[in-house]
């Protein structure tokens, strides 16, 4: 158990639609990292959110956005959904930045039909 | 940015079996960690580890900095061992985890 909470656990959408993914942190964490895993991949890094800003970005296009809220919470919002955004898209938080562990939710299984 | 390898792929072993996964990377590191990822995907923190040696029960796991890799030892696998592992780096001030591939084990009773 983690304490990294993430909703919903499974969604299933069509292309072009919106989908918005949430995560609870840990209590004390301050930063939550988005991450999408494809099937047979590793995790792949989308952004870091820190005290409310975004704190960087890996190679996603900007129809990928999220928000970071006064309790540390975060929402991940994926816009004109496309079929290669199926994916398991995994939370993370921790206390800092750079070196801090990051412990992850049990992730939100994404179906785009 | 950081590069991370890890091999083998995939692993079989039978239960009781000893194993050895290893984590390359290409830079400087300031996190190292390793996972073990189940069926339903939830990402299982096993070691924080940038540098020396930890032990847990069963595993233990060694990271040589200098050299750029970490080893995770399992011993006296059992079938929940099964999984995929993976090991994630990050560097500097670079906020992001690079994962590897992973290793998938598959360990037969």
């Amino acid at each position: 158990e983690t304490g990294v909470t993430q909703s919903p656990t499974h969604l299933i959408k069509t292309r072009g639609q919106q989908v918005t993914l949430r995560c609870s942190s840990q209590s004390g964490h301050n930063t939550v990292s988005w991450y999408q895993q494809a099937l047979g991949q590793g995790p792949q890094f989308i952004f870091q959110y820190y005290r409310e800003e975004e704190n960087g970005r890996g190679n996603f296009p900007p129809r990928f956005s999220g928000l970071q809220f006064p309790n540390y919470s975060s929402e991940l919002n994926v816009n004109a959904l496309e079929l290669d955004d199926s994916a398991l898209y995994l939370c993370a938080s921790s206390r800092g930045q750079g070196g801090d562990i990051q412990y992850f939710g049990a992730g939100t299984r994404l179906s785009v039909l | 940015g950081i590069q991370v390898e890890q091999s083998p792929p995939d692993l079989i072993l039978q239960e009781g079996a000893n194993s050895t996964l290893r984590c390359n990377f290409s830079d400087s590191v300031n996190n190292l960690q390793w996972f073990h990822q189940n069926p339903w995907g939830q990402l299982i923190n096993l070691f924080y580890i940038p540098s020396g040696t930890k032990q847990n029960g069963r595993l233990s796991a060694t990271t040589v900095a200098t050299e750029r890799y970490s080893l995770l030892y399992i011993s006296s696998s059992q079938t929940t061992d099964s999984g995929v592992y993976f090991c994630a780096a990050s560097r500097g001030s670079n906020y992001k985890l690079t994962f590897g591939k992973g290793t998938l084990l598959t360990v037969n009773p």
